[in-house]
């Protein structure tokens, strides 16, 4: 089964508003990262949060950690329509050599 | 700075034809390359990944082989489509792991794919 899972499939908000979009998952971590997709793209790396570390900001990103309940969420401030794209949550864990699994991500929506 | 390139972005394929993407990197050296399918509005499925030169692991089993015939050259291929290999295929690098304890990726523009 998937390491990693978002919640919710897919968000549709208004512009200016808050965005959050959750990962769960099942065995322990080294790092969890979250990525961006524009439609037809490749993945961009946005954030990277350690295993014992709580909560990390980049400009309108906020990531959380919590390990005991093997969840984070991604909150996003302000959304923009340039916001509109999929957000995964990938899970690395070190099994000998880093492994990274994918969620299956949420579709973010911004209306103008 | 680092840049990886995947070609072509689109492939339209009858069945049974054969099969090769092309996934090149530049600006770094000795890198982990990895290939991933994605389904339409699904996640991503890790196909095969690679710490060396000729040195590849498989994740699922499947009609699909990769080779690493260079440093920053990852090739995926297939002697024979099936239907169900129809997707987005994407490639990523990251620094190899005995120098870098994050395993950050960072992907290729991808390539479409459609088997008819």
């Amino acid at each position: 089964s998937q390491q990693g899972e978002e919640d919710p499939q897919a968000l549709s908000i208004q512009e200016g508003e808050n965005a959050t979009m959750n990962c769960s998952y099942k065995t322990s971590i080294n790092n969890l990262q979250w990525y961006r997709q524009n439609s037809g793209r490749g993945l961009v790396h946005l954030i990277l949060i350690r295993s014992n570390e709580r909560e990390k900001h980049s400009g309108r990103l906020r990531v959380t950690l919590d390990t005991s309940k093997k969840s984070s969420s991604l909150l996003i401030t302000a959304s923009r329509a340039a916001d509109t794209a999929s957000y995964f949550c990938a899970t690395v864990r070190n099994t000998g050599g880093f492994k990274t699994i994918f969620g299956a991500g949420t579709r973010l929506f911004v209306k103008a | 700075s680092q840049t990886i390139h995947q070609w072509p972005a689109t492939l339209v394929q009858p069945v049974g034809s054969p099969l090769s993407l092309e996934c090149t990197v530049e600006g770094t050296s000795n890198p982990n390359l990895y290939w991933y399918r994605q389904a339409a509005g699904r996640g991503l499925q890790l196909l095969f990944y690679s710490v060396g030169i000729g040195q590849i692991s498989s994740e699922v089993p499947q009609n699909l082989s990769a080779s690493r015939p260079q440093d920053r050259q990852f090739i995926l291929s297939s002697k024979k489509l099936l239907l169900s290999d129809s997707g987005f295929y994407l490639c990523a690098w990251s620094l190899n792991y005995l120098r870098e304890t994050q395993e950050t990726q960072y992907f290729g523009p991808g390539t479409r794919l459609l088997v008819l």
